[in-house]
């Protein structure tokens, strides 16, 4: 496995379930985000970690919650979720502190419609 | 005002047609500025970093004008392959220096 890799791709929930989205980034970086993008919308911030610390929490509702066990991995767990959460959920990852800051590579994305 | 704004498009250009771009940031404080590529439903990619006295990468040349707070995309010589949606990023400055803003792209489609 190459770059940032996320699963699933696509998912389908009702209000009422409780999912999680995956990302794994294999490229020995040491800052991962979670980004929203809805149609018509610029991607929209929702969490930065830096070093497995949260460092941006950008004003997300809490049946959003994060989670970085280390610092390969992020997971981004959803629970009781509105229709209006249904977009495209890009994971990125950055080395910063270095030459390059604030370069991200994205994964493919995972597509979540909320029914 | 929009924290970076761009003009949506869609640009329509033949093949070999040179096109430009333009973005608009509000803060003033900005330092980053990078310009990413995103096809249709595909995640972005970075295309180019924009550095003060512009730079330049094949068929790609950036600008940045800090005086008026915009950043320029030309693609010259312009490919079928070029088309897809171009993101203007601009860092924000203060915080935890990770968070940038997005424009919401501009459309480009090049026709044979």
């Amino acid at each position: 496995e190459t770059g940032v890799t996320q699963t699933p791709r696509h998912l389908v929930m009702g209000m009422t379930n409780k999912k999680s989205l995956k990302c794994e980034q294999h490229l020995g970086h040491n800052a991962m985000y979670w980004y929203k993008q809805s149609a018509k919308k610029p991607l929209e911030l929702m969490f930065v970690y830096s070093l497995e610390e949260r460092v941006e929490n950008n004003s997300v509702p809490s049946r959003f919650s994060p989670e970085c066990p280390n610092s390969s991995h992020l997971f981004l767990h959803l629970h009781t979720l509105q229709p209006e959460d249904s977009a495209l959920y890009l994971c990125a990852s950055s080395q910063e502190g270095a030459a390059g800051a604030n370069v991200l590579t994205f994964g493919a994305g995972s597509r979540l419609t909320v029914l | 005002r929009k924290e970076v704004e761009q003009d949506p498009g869609p640009f329509n250009v033949p093949e070999g047609a040179t096109v430009a771009f333009n973005c608009t940031y509000s803060n003033s404080a900005s330092q980053s500025f990078f310009w990413y590529r995103q096809d249709c439903r595909k995640e972005p990619k970075l295309l180019m970093s924009v550095y003060s006295s512009g730079n330049e990468d094949g068929r790609f040349t950036a600008q940045l004008n800090r005086a008026s707070q915009y950043i320029s995309l030309l693609i010259r010589d312009s490919k079928l392959s070029d088309s897809a949606t171009y993101l203007c990023v601009v860092n924000i400055p203060g915080g935890s220096g990770y968070a940038l803003n997005f424009g919401k792209g501009t459309s480009l489609l090049v026709t044979p």
